[in-house]
């Protein structure tokens, strides 16, 4: 079965600081990797998938099958990043989605 | 335009009871997920609709669990006999074939059972 693992319940860091959000998949032909994200009393939402290799509000994730990660990463730290973070994949167009069980990104002053 | 939209959007029922949770897609898209998420884990899959089919449901837990997309568009998942392990939050999205797996989350219905 395919797994997600995200080690980190909650990651707090200070404002400015770098971020580094893990995620972990069990290998099984080519994944398709995602983050979402979901900030305080709005839905969960895409922030960026590994196909587009694209930065999206300062964040980037590289996938690494050697490791079979797709750590999330961003050099300095807003307020406004706090929020719930959950590393996901799909198999396939269209297709139904694994989740890890999140990790909180509390950044403080 | 409008999203995902998820109607009730909490739902509170005794042990026992039948529950109806319905889901409204984005206009045009083909595809919708139920995913049920449990406190403090992630999303967890259900069932997916290709229009009117239903291609995946192996993420059911139980007979009791059910879920239709009569017209390709609203879907309804059922919930008979709830219990209190099926308090949840369910959540439905949707997404387009052009949107290269992009799902788009409803606000979710919180479902708890007494």
């Amino acid at each position: 079965a395919q797994r997600v693992t995200q080690p980190e319940k909650l990651l707090s860091v200070f404002k400015g600081a770098p971020v580094e959000l893990k995620c972990n998949y069990s290998y099984s032909g080519s994944p398709e990797l995602f983050w979402y994200v979901q900030y305080s009393r709005q839905r969960l939402q895409l922030l960026l998938r590994h196909i587009s290799r694209e930065s999206i509000k300062g964040f980037t994730a590289d996938l690494n099958k050697g490791e079979t990660s797709f750590h999330l990463k961003k050099p300095f730290a807003q307020e406004e990043d706090s929020a719930m973070y959950y590393c996901a994949r799909g198999t396939g167009t269209a297709s139904k989605l694994t989740f890890g069980t999140g990790t909180r990104l509390q950044v403080t002053l | 335009g409008a999203g995902v939209s998820q109607s009730p959007r909490y739902k509170v029922a005794k042990r026992g009871q039948d529950v109806a949770l319905r889901c409204d897609p984005i206009s045009g898209h083909v595809s919708l997920f139920w995913y049920q998420q449990a406190l403090g884990q992630g999303p967890e899959f259900l069932t997916y609709f290709q229009n009117e089919a239903q291609l995946d449901k192996s993420g059911l837990p139980s007979d009791r669990f059910f879920a239709e997309r009569p017209e390709g568009s609203v879907s309804t998942l059922k919930i008979q006999r709830t219990q209190q392990e099926d308090s949840a939050v369910y959540l439905c999205a949707s997404s387009s074939f052009h949107s290269y797996n992009e799902q788009f989350f409803g606000p979710g219905t919180r479902l708890t059972v007494l």
